[in-house]
């Protein structure tokens, strides 16, 4: 499967401000996916990056809040905006191991965000 | 929207001991994965499991997809295996993948 660096690992950052996250695939792939998973929570899906157009974002995520960029087929950012307490939480990027929907899914290895 | 749950949400074993989790979802859906999350947050893919059982090892899962549920046995445990155990279905309506609420598994030497 796709081996996916995805940084910085975790930081710290202040009210108020914004952090971008980097994910990187060592392949071209179709499908790449933001997640959020809040403390003791499950995952829950922010946007599908998509490869040269907007990004599509799910119910409770706009874009001036999690702007998402794609590039091209390795890489892919999410800019947590404006930052409140209530954003920290790790921050997934994951793949679609065959380019589909039905097929497996994985992970980077989480931004882990606290915000003060 | 399909709810996928998950039982036990915790669970505490003692090393060697056997263990099943269990993955009931509301609706028909076109896949089932297992994810493990360790104690650093890392998300591990185990299986990709729509129909039928596969092992990989201690571990094997089965999926019933007329009666919606999917199973993950644990056999033999160890230290290694505590994290959050998550299933994720996709909607066959929305393509979407929808995790399930998880299960905290601690496996105490």
């Amino acid at each position: 499967s796709a081996v996916i660096s995805q940084k910085p690992s975790r930081d710290i950052c202040q009210r108020g401000t914004s952090l971008t996250i980097q994910c990187q695939v060592d392949s071209q792939v179709t499908m790449m996916f933001w997640y959020r998973q809040q403390p003791g929570q499950s995952l829950t899906l922010i946007a599908t990056a998509n490869q040269g157009s907007e990004a599509t974002y799910e119910s409770g995520f706009v874009i001036d809040k999690f702007p998402i960029s794609r590039p091209n087929l390795t890489f892919s950012t999410l800019t947590v905006s404006n930052m409140s307490p209530e954003d920290s939480s790790i921050y997934l990027c994951s793949v679609a191991e065959s380019g589909e929907y039905n097929s497996p899914l994985h992970f980077g290895n989480g931004t882990r965000l606290t915000v003060t | 929207g399909i709810q996928v749950e998950q039982s036990p949400p915790d669970l505490i074993l003692q090393e060697g001991a056997n263990s099943t989790l269990r993955c009931n979802f509301s609706d028909s859906v076109n896949n089932l994965q297992w994810f493990h999350q360790n104690p650093w947050g890392q998300l591990i893919n185990l299986f990709y499991i729509p129909s039928g059982t596969k092992q990989n090892g201690r571990l094997s899962a089965t999926t019933v997809a007329t009666e919606r549920y999917s199973l993950l046995y644990i056999s033999s445990s160890q230290t290694t295996d505590s994290g959050v155990y998550f299933c994720a279905v996709l909607s066959g309506a929305t393509n979407k993948l929808i995790f399930g609420t998880g299960t905290l598994l601690a496996v105490q030497p």
